[in-house]
């Protein structure tokens, strides 16, 4: 069965600082992961996908990279801002119409 | 668009009561799926569908029942609610493959007493 880890489990930073937060998942057999925030009360938004042929994925400061052989993924986060306060969660699926598998989020404080 | 809307964004039941958690798409999305957010246990699939007329278990599925009579609708019943299954519900759908990114619901906070 396939379990995916997030470390740490909260984090909290100075703005302005970059952030690397981190995903790992026991079975590499995976055809993408994707990263999602999800801020207080409200539903998951996606961030970043990467099909398991990619290495990485880039939105604006934003960067996601995948090693399917070792079974990690890292979001890293540059200039980080008070605006990025959330939990971020992985998730990792199969092919075809596959579910998705969550870690259970990184929390991230970012102070002004 | 609207996206994934669900409803009611909030509800009490007493034990032993039924609801429904209703949950529509308007982007012709063929898969649909239900979660469960608790604390400490992350989100776990409760029920999904690959299109109108086809239904599958998840990972949590005993206490609730779903049917997808069309492409925008899949809605959540609970036949008779347990304090276990309080809890936050969160829907989702994607276009269909595994590589189509999952626009989610923005949730419905259930309590059952």
């Amino acid at each position: 069965k396939q379990e995916v880890t997030q470390i740490p489990a909260a984090l909290s930073v100075p703005e302005g600082e970059n952030l690397v937060l981190n995903c790992s998942f026991t079975d590499s057999a995976i055809y993408n992961l994707q990263w999602f925030r999800q801020d207080p009360g409200k539903g998951l938004t996606s961030l970043l996908l990467i099909q398991s042929s990619q290495r990485e994925q880039t939105s604006g400061r934003l960067n996601a990279s995948l090693d399917k052989s070792s079974g990690r993924s890292t979001l890293y986060i540059a200039a980080s801002q008070p605006g990025d306060s959330a939990t971020y969660l992985c998730a990792v699926s199969g092919s075809g119409y596959s579910t998705l598998t969550f870690g259970k989020g990184t929390m991230l404080l970012v102070s002004p | 668009n609207a996206g994934v809307t669900q409803t009611p964004k909030f509800q009490v039941l007493k034990t032993g009561q039924s609801m429904t958690l209703q949950c529509a798409q308007d982007m012709n999305h063929e898969y649909m799926s239900w979660y469960r957010q608790d604390p400490g246990m992350g989100l776990r699939l409760i029920h999904y569908s690959v299109g109108a007329g086809i239904t599958d278990q998840g990972e949590v599925p005993n206490g609730y029942n779903v049917s997808r009579s069309t492409t925008e609708d899949f809605p959540l019943r609970l036949l008779s609610a347990a304090p276990s299954q309080t809890s936050v519900y969160f829907c989702a759908s994607r276009l269909g493959l595994a590589t189509d990114t999952q626009y989610f619901g923005p949730g419905t906070r259930l309590t059952v007493l």
